[in-house]
């Protein structure tokens, strides 16, 4: 098993692009999640989706975007990039058949600079 | 509402010495708590994690933490750190209430720093 996966690994984008970080998992999990780290504000929850076709806010959702078609899949799209976003940004999932004590399992994570 | 706080943004320490990262949180219905690890430019990985039962769990990496209801607390030790230990270190809660579809919330970190 590959895990969580993520690309790109690193990205470099101009204020008003637009742009989609992939997300992939191939454990079969129903609930995937995207944060964003920033120095010294440990992760943030963006979104999250508890299996294909749901998904919801987390805590800081403003900017972007998330849909889930597949079970394997959960991308995170960035419509007009802000300096605000440059980040850290990581994709985790956890198997939903225990519900929220399982671990949740992480990606690598995707640098991203906006300039 | 549920909260983390982590007491030490940075803690260095010397090698063989032992460690305890501070870990605190704030919940009004039964949680589980988990501590993450992240080493330089990778992804976080789990290291323990409490449901129920004992309070004191083991992870690896020969790490350890107590849950400890009446202070809200669940802090992070180590006997002995090696080199290899140095990364930042994550606690996390999450909790059994309506709409909280187990989602993780974070402490800001913890960045050990274990020096020769």
């Amino acid at each position: 098993n590959a895990g969580v996966t993520q690309t790109p690994k690193f990205q470099v984008l101009k204020t008003g692009q637009s742009m989609t970080l992939q997300c992939a998992q191939d454990m079969n999990h129903e609930y995937m999640s995207w944060y964003r780290q920033d120095p010294g504000m440990g992760l943030r929850l963006i979104h999250y989706s508890v299996g294909a076709g749901i998904t919801d806010q987390g805590e800081v959702p403003n900017g972007y975007n998330v849909s889930r078609s597949t079970t394997e899949d959960f991308p995170l799209r960035l419509l007009s990039a802000a300096p605000s976003q440059t980040s850290v940004y990581f994709c985790a999932s956890r198997s939903g058949l225990a519900g929220i004590q399982e671990t949740q399992y992480f990606g690598p994570g995707t640098r991203l600079l906006v300039l | 509402a549920q909260s983390v706080t982590q007491l030490d943004s940075q803690v260095p320490v010397f090698e063989e010495a032992p460690v305890e990262l501070r870990c605190n949180y704030s919940s009004s219905v039964s949680v589980y708590l988990f501590w993450y690890v992240q080493y330089p430019n990778q992804g976080l990985q789990l290291l323990l994690k409490y449901l129920s039962g004992s309070t004191l769990v083991k992870g690896i990496n020969g790490f350890e933490a107590e849950f400890n209801k009446s202070q809200t607390s669940f802090h992070l030790r180590k006997p002995s750190v090696h080199i290899s230990d140095t990364a930042e270190y994550f606690c996390a809660v999450t909790g059994d209430y309506g709409g909280s579809q187990g989602n993780l919330i974070f402490g800001k970190g913890t960045k050990l720093s274990v020096k020769p």
